[in-house]
C-alpha cells in the first residue's frame, strides 16, 4: 500500500498569504495524484488532478506541482473559504487508492 | 449537472451487513468512461477508500476490507451499491459515493481523480 504522508498537520495563516502544503508518497506515484478541499460537514472538492491541472471551475489561485514521490499545492493569496481541511490522494493502477491524513488550514 | 446520492439505514447492529445505494443523475453508471467508488470517512478522522467498479464488471476493492465488501451496480435503477458484512464500532463512518472520469495519456487511460461526490451518508454500527 502507498503511504501518503501531509505536512503540517496544521497550517496557520492570515487572509492574502501564501499557503503551501506537501505531500509526500511512499514511492512513486507518477503524477496520479489529487488534491480535495473539505469543509465541515461537506464532501470533498477536487481541486487538482494529475499532480497539477485544476479541476473545472477552481480558481487559479489553487496550483498543483511535483511528481514522483514529492508534492506541493499552493493557495497563491488565501480567502475566507479557502480555511478547511485539504487532503491529498493517489490513485495509481495499483489499488487500493490511499488519501494522506489532511492539513488544516486555519485562520492566524 | 451530474448528482450522486447515498441510501440506506443509519443504523447498524454489530455483526449485521451495512447496505448502501448511490442512485446516480445526469450521468449513466454505464458509462464506459468512469469509476464509480465508495469511499468513508470516521467522525473526525481522515478519507479511506473502500472500491471501485467499471462499467464492464471489474472491480477493485480495498485488501484491508476486501473479505467483507461487495461492490454491485443495478443499470436499470442507475445505482450502485455496497455491502459490508460482519462490521463493528470501528466502521462508524460517512460513506460517499463518488466518480472517478477517465482520460487518456499517451495511449493509455488515465483516471482524472474524483470529481463528483455525494453528500454522505452516515452510519453507525451500534447495538
Amino acid at each position: 500500500e502507498i503511504v501518503l504522508t501531509q505536512s503540517p498537520a496544521t497550517l496557520s495563516v492570515s487572509p492574502g498569504e501564501r499557503a503551501t502544503l506537501s505531500c509526500r508518497a511512499s514511492q512513486s506515484v507518477s503524477s496520479n495524484l489529487a488534491w480535495y478541499q473539505q469543509e465541515p460537514g461537506q464532501a470533498p472538492r477536487l481541486l487538482i488532478y494529475g499532480a497539477s491541472t485544476r479541476a473545472t471551475g477552481i480558481p487559479a489561485r489553487f496550483s498543483g506541482s511535483g511528481s514522483g514521490t514529492e508534492f506541493t499545492l499552493t493557495i497563491s493569496s488565501l480567502q475566507s473559504e479557502d480555511f478547511a481541511v485539504y487532503y491529498c490522494q493517489q490513485y495509481t493502477n495499483r489499488p487500493p487508492w490511499t488519501f494522506g491524513q489532511g492539513t488544516k488550514v486555519e485562520m492566524k | 449537472q451530474v448528482q450522486l446520492q447515498e441510501s440506506g439505514p443509519g443504523l447498524v447492529k454489530p455483526s449485521e451487513t451495512l447496505s448502501l445505494t448511490c442512485t446516480v443523475s445526469g450521468g449513466s453508471v454505464s458509462n464506459g468512461t468512469y469509476y464509480w467508488s465508495w469511499i468513508r470517512q470516521p467522525p473526525g478522522k481522515g478519507l479511506e477508500w473502500i472500491a471501485y467498479f467499471y462499467h464492464s464488471g471489474s472491480t477493485s476493492y480495498n485488501p484491508s476490507l476486501k473479505s467483507r465488501v461487495t461492490i454491485s451496480v443495478d443499470t436499470s435503477k442507475n445505482q450502485f451499491s455496497l455491502k459490508l458484512s460482519s462490521v463493528t464500532a470501528a466502521d462508524t463512518a460517512v460513506y460517499y459515493c463518488a466518480r472517478s472520469p477517465l482520460g487518456i495519456k499517451w495511449g493509455a487511460a488515465v483516471v482524472l481523480g474524483l470529481d463528483y461526490w455525494g453528500q454522505g451518508t452516515l452510519v453507525t454500527v451500534s447495538s
